[in-house]
C-alpha cells in the first residue's frame, strides 16, 4: 500500500517561494502506471489542480499558474517537490500531494485509458503571511 | 480547459434516502470521469473511476453512469457517514478539473 507524506513549512511570506516535498513509500516512484500531481484548496473553497510530473519527468501544470510552478522528482530518494514562486495571499490553501493512476480498462466491452488520484499525501496547510 | 458543472451545489437528505449527483462537462470527455468524497477536514478519496467502476473498498451504494458530457453519482440508502462533499474531476486531458462541489447535508 503506497503512501504519501508531505513536508514544508506551513508559513511563507509574500513574494517569497512555497516550497513542499512529498515522500512516496510502499511503491516506486519511477513506475510507469503513475503520475505525481499537486493539488491545493483554498479555505472553504473546492479542489484545483496545480500540476504533475509522469515517470519520465515530462510535467503538466494549470495555465493560472504557469510560470511560477516547478514539479520535480528526486528518484534516489522517492519523493517529489512543488515549488510556487511569487505567492500571495491567494496561495493560502491546504497543498496535497497525489498519485494518479493510469491504466487500461475494459468498460461495457470498449477498452480505454483511464486515470484517478489513488493515493493522496495527508495535506500541509500552507499560509501566505508577513 | 474542460469545465466541469455539478449540480446541486447543496442537498439535504435523510439517512436512508437515495441520492443523485449531476456532472457536465463543456465537452465530450468520453468516460474519463471521477467522483471524489471528501469530508470536512480530511482528505480527499476518489469513489468512482471511468465514470461507473466502483473503487476498491468502496460500498456498493455508490454507483456511477454517464460518457460524453453528462455523468450522474447515485448513493442508494444514504448512511450517516455519507455527509459530505462530492467532487467530480475530469482526466481527459490537462489541465485536470474538477466541479464546484455538492454538499450533502443532514
Amino acid at each position: 500500500q503506497v503512501q504519501l507524506q508531505q513536508s514544508g513549512p506551513g508559513l511563507v511570506k509574500p513574494s517569497e517561494t512555497l516550497s513542499l516535498t512529498c515522500s512516496v513509500s510502499g511503491g516506486s516512484i519511477t513506475g510507469r502506471t503513475f503520475y505525481w500531481d499537486w493539488i491545493r484548496q483554498s479555505p472553504g473553497k473546492g479542489l484545483e489542480w496545480i500540476g504533475s510530473i509522469s515517470y519520465t519527468g515530462t510535467t503538466y501544470d494549470t495555465p493560472s499558474l504557469r510560470g511560477r510552478v516547478t514539479i520535480s522528482v528526486d528518484s534516489s530518494k522517492n519523493q517529489f517537490s512543488l515549488k510556487v514562486t511569487s505567492v500571495t495571499a491567494a496561495d493560502t490553501a491546504v497543498y496535497y500531494c497525489a498519485r494518479r493512476t493510469e491504466i487500461v480498462v475494459v468498460v461495457d466491452a470498449t477498452q480505454g485509458t483511464y486515470n484517478w488520484f489513488d493515493s493522496w499525501g495527508q495535506g500541509t496547510l500552507v499560509t501566505v503571511s508577513s | 480547459d474542460i469545465q466541469m458543472t455539478q449540480s446541486p451545489s447543496s442537498l439535504a437528505a435523510s439517512v436512508g434516502d437515495r441520492v443523485t449527483i449531476t456532472c457536465r462537462a463543456s465537452q465530450s470527455i468520453s468516460r474519463s470521469l471521477n467522483w471524489v468524497q471528501q469530508k470536512p477536514g480530511k482528505v480527499p478519496k476518489v469513489l468512482i473511476h471511468a465514470a461507473s467502476l466502483l473503487q476498491s473498498g468502496v460500498p456498493s451504494r455508490f454507483s456511477g453512469s454517464g460518457s460524453g458530457t453528462d455523468f450522474t453519482l447515485t448513493i442508494t440508502s444514504l448512511q450517516p457517514e455519507d455527509f459530505a462533499t462530492y467532487y467530480c474531476q475530469q482526466s481527459y486531458s490537462t489541465p485536470l478539473t474538477f466541479g464546484g462541489g455538492t454538499k450533502v447535508e443532514i
